[in-house]
């Protein structure tokens, strides 16, 4: 049972424009969410995070967006930049649970 | 602050070989997690190391075992490889806490053959 899900496997942006990505999660004992980039053969990077006492968080170009009674987060990045190609993993933890489950990451393409 | 390392990068074994897959955490963490990516797959959490205790499992069958030491490092063995076991493993660390970043190693590349 996939507790983690990023339902759009890929999307394509203009370089310029906002970039959309979402992710739903089925748990609602998680309490902590975080966003990963992945570039080919390197590991993750982490790249922002929100706790569920929040519902918006930003940092420079990234802001995520939590609403708990929907069970949905959603990372926006604006502008957008061809170097912000990559994979993106969204990913949640609890206080109850010490580990971090992922979901299976949506492939962004920023056209230039 | 060094990141998470891993060793080795990359490695090519044989099925029905073992393999043994390092990790040093960030200086100060206390949590190591292991992942497995498969083309295609998301990360999938293998288990998580705190204090030299494993708190937690993923659904990973028993030939996939590891261990953390005192100072921290982490280890992670594979026995008896099968050709699906082919896949990028990645190491994570953070401080330990519910809440906590974790920040993850290059990975390590393992090619059965």
């Amino acid at each position: 049972d996939q507790q983690v899900k990023q339902n759009s496997p890929s999307l394509s942006v203009q370089e310029g424009r906002i970039s959309i990505l979402n992710c739903d999660y089925t748990n609602s004992m998680f309490d902590y969410f975080l966003w990963y980039k992945k570039y080919p053969a390197e590991g993750p990077t982490f790249l922002i995070s929100i706790s569920s006492i929040k519902d918006k968080n930003e940092d420079g170009r990234f802001t995520v967006f939590l609403n708990k009674s929907a069970k949905h987060l959603s990372l926006h990045i604006v502008p957008s930049q061809p170097g912000d190609s990559a994979v993106y993993f969204c990913a949640a933890s609890s206080l109850s649970y010490d580990k971090v489950i992922f979901g299976p990451g949506t492939s962004l393409s920023v056209i230039p | 602050k060094a990141g998470v390392t891993q060793t080795p990068r990359y490695l090519i074994k044989t099925r029905g070989q073992q393999v043994t897959l390092s990790c040093s955490p960030i200086s100060g963490h206390r949590s190591v997690s292991w992942y497995q990516q498969t083309p295609g797959q998301g990360l999938q959490f293998l288990f998580e190391y705190f204090s030299e205790t494993q708190r937690n499992k993923g659904n990973f069958p028993g030939r996939f075992s590891g261990r953390q030491f005192s100072n921290s490092r982490s280890e992670m063995n594979v026995s008896t490889l099968e050709l699906g076991d082919s896949a990028l493993y990645l190491c994570a660390s953070s401080e330990g806490s519910s809440g906590n970043t974790i920040y993850f190693g290059e990975g390590s590349w393992l090619t059965v053959v």
